[in-house]
């Protein structure tokens, strides 16, 4: 079965710090993905990458960056933490992009920015 | 632009009675796709149906797609108490790159 693992299940931060998130895959797959979940409005796509070193802004890029460096992970950054950024984020990895490709998520990762 | 919106948003039923949750999309689709997430975790996918499927079958999962409706409906049979989590439909977005997610419908099933 794929794995994905995000680092931290909870994250505690003080407005203004540099935040990372990290997601490791262990099925060598091609795409990788950071959304955001908040009630209500469901799962928010925020970076993806298809390739190493390659990223793609999706719809709610404001405040974040990425980092794929190898093929296995992928980084969340967010440059200066602020209290909206609190919500759920979820990493995702598929072998291929399209319509007949499977998403597999990690647990998430519950961030608190205070 | 959201693609998929599920209804209800909410729904609480008794175990051992079936759950219906459905969902609407906007724009023409090749597949649409079910997760399911329990709370506070990452979603699950159950079940792909292509568009040229009316219906499909997993275990006690049902899915119908109606594409001159634009909508799909995932029925639960005999739901037991650990299918209690939100149900997400998925949909490619507008370039056909990324999927797009609904707010969900969030199914409690009480013992």
């Amino acid at each position: 079965d794929v794995k994905v693992t995000q680092s931290s299940r909870y994250l505690v931060k003080r407005t203004g710090e540099k935040v990372f998130l990290e997601c490791v895959q262990d099925m060598d797959h091609e795409n990788m993905f950071w959304y955001r979940q908040d009630p209500g409005l469901g799962l928010r796509l925020i970076y993806f990458s298809y390739d190493v070193k390659m990223k793609e802004k999706g719809d709610i890029p404001e405040g974040y960056s990425v980092s794929r460096e190898k093929k296995e992970r992928f980084s969340l950054i967010l440059e200066s933490a602020s209290t909206n950024q609190t919500s759920m984020y979820l990493c995702a990895s598929s072998f291929e992009l399209g319509a007949n490709e499977k998403l597999f998520f990690g647990s998430g990762t519950q961030l608190s920015v205070l | 632009s959201q693609q998929g919106e599920e209804d209800p948003q909410a729904l609480s039923i008794q175990e051992g009675e079936n759950a219906t949750m459905n969902c609407s999309y906007k724009t023409s689709i090749n597949n649409l796709q079910w997760y399911r997430q329990n709370s506070g975790r990452g979603l699950v996918h159950l079940i792909l149906i292509r568009s040229n499927e009316r219906e499909k079958h997993s275990g006690r999962l049902r899915v119908t797609l109606d594409t001159s409706k634009k909508s799909s409906s995932l029925l639960i049979t005999a739901s037991r108490a650990a299918d209690t989590a939100s149900y997400f439909c998925a949909t490619l977005d507008n370039y056909g790159q990324n999927f797009v997610f609904g707010p969900g419908t969030r199914l409690s099933v009480l013992p």
